[in-house]
């Protein structure tokens, strides 16, 4: 398995616009995160799918920002419109079943100038 | 589920000494969780304990879980610069929720 798989790995993108992150997560996997991570706030959980179903949405810190889970092999993170403070490394993981290990993305670096 | 909180917040060691990290937690887990995060890089899980585990051994880590006083540690023996990370635990609560929660993890430096 080539693992969770996050594009792009970078993205640079100015203010007002609309960015678009992706995450196809290992086959099997019941479940998917995003996390967000920055030097000032470390890894934030943002928001996690059961079965293509949003559990927890609570870490969104925003209304700009949504995610969606069409299909058990496919999610998006929407930033609309980024701002400046958006800038974080942002990863998706996905785990087996409840309490297992997670498999994290390389992540995607994303700059909002 | 709730946050690890890691101690300390960075290590710096010589290569070949073992590195002990500690990690607390505030309410009752299912289990714990070890990651491993290079810089630049996603994290990596490295080992699982169990809430009825006290003691797991995976190669060169050692993890131990003391559920009466809530915290665990991760040991790395005979270090190599490889080793050269943060570290982060995390716990998946008894509540059953999955939704696992990061702390600021431990910052290693393994020095040639």
């Amino acid at each position: 398995d080539a693992g969770v798989i996050q594009s792009p790995r970078h993205e640079v993108t100015e203010m007002g616009q609309e960015v678009t992150l992706r995450c196809k997560p290992i086959s099997g996997h019941d479940y998917l995160f995003w996390y967000r991570q920055t030097m000032m706030r470390g890894l934030e959980l943002l928001i996690y799918f059961n079965n293509n179903v949003p559990i927890d949405d609570s870490g969104m810190p925003e209304d700009r920002f949504s995610a969606k889970m069409p299909n058990a092999s496919f999610s998006t993170l929407k930033i609309q419109p980024s701002e400046p403070r958006d800038s974080a490394v942002y990863f998706c993981a996905s785990s087996l079943r409840q309490g297992n290990g997670y498999t994290f993305g390389s992540g995607t670096r994303l700059t909002v100038v | 589920s709730q946050q690890g909180e890691e101690d300390p917040q960075a290590l710096s060691i010589q290569e070949g000494e073992n590195a002990t990290m500690n990690c607390s937690y505030k309410t009752s887990i299912n289990n714990l969780q070890w990651y491993r995060q290079n810089s630049g890089r996603g994290l990596v899980h490295l080992i699982l304990i169990r809430s009825n585990e006290r003691e797991k051994h995976s190669g060169r880590l050692r993890v131990t879980l003391d559920t009466s006083k809530k915290s665990s540690s991760l040991l790395i023996t005979a270090s190599r610069a490889a080793d050269t990370a943060s570290y982060f635990c995390a716990t998946v609560g008894g509540d059953g929720y999955n939704d696992m929660r990061f702390g600021a993890g431990t910052r290693l430096t393994v020095k040639p």
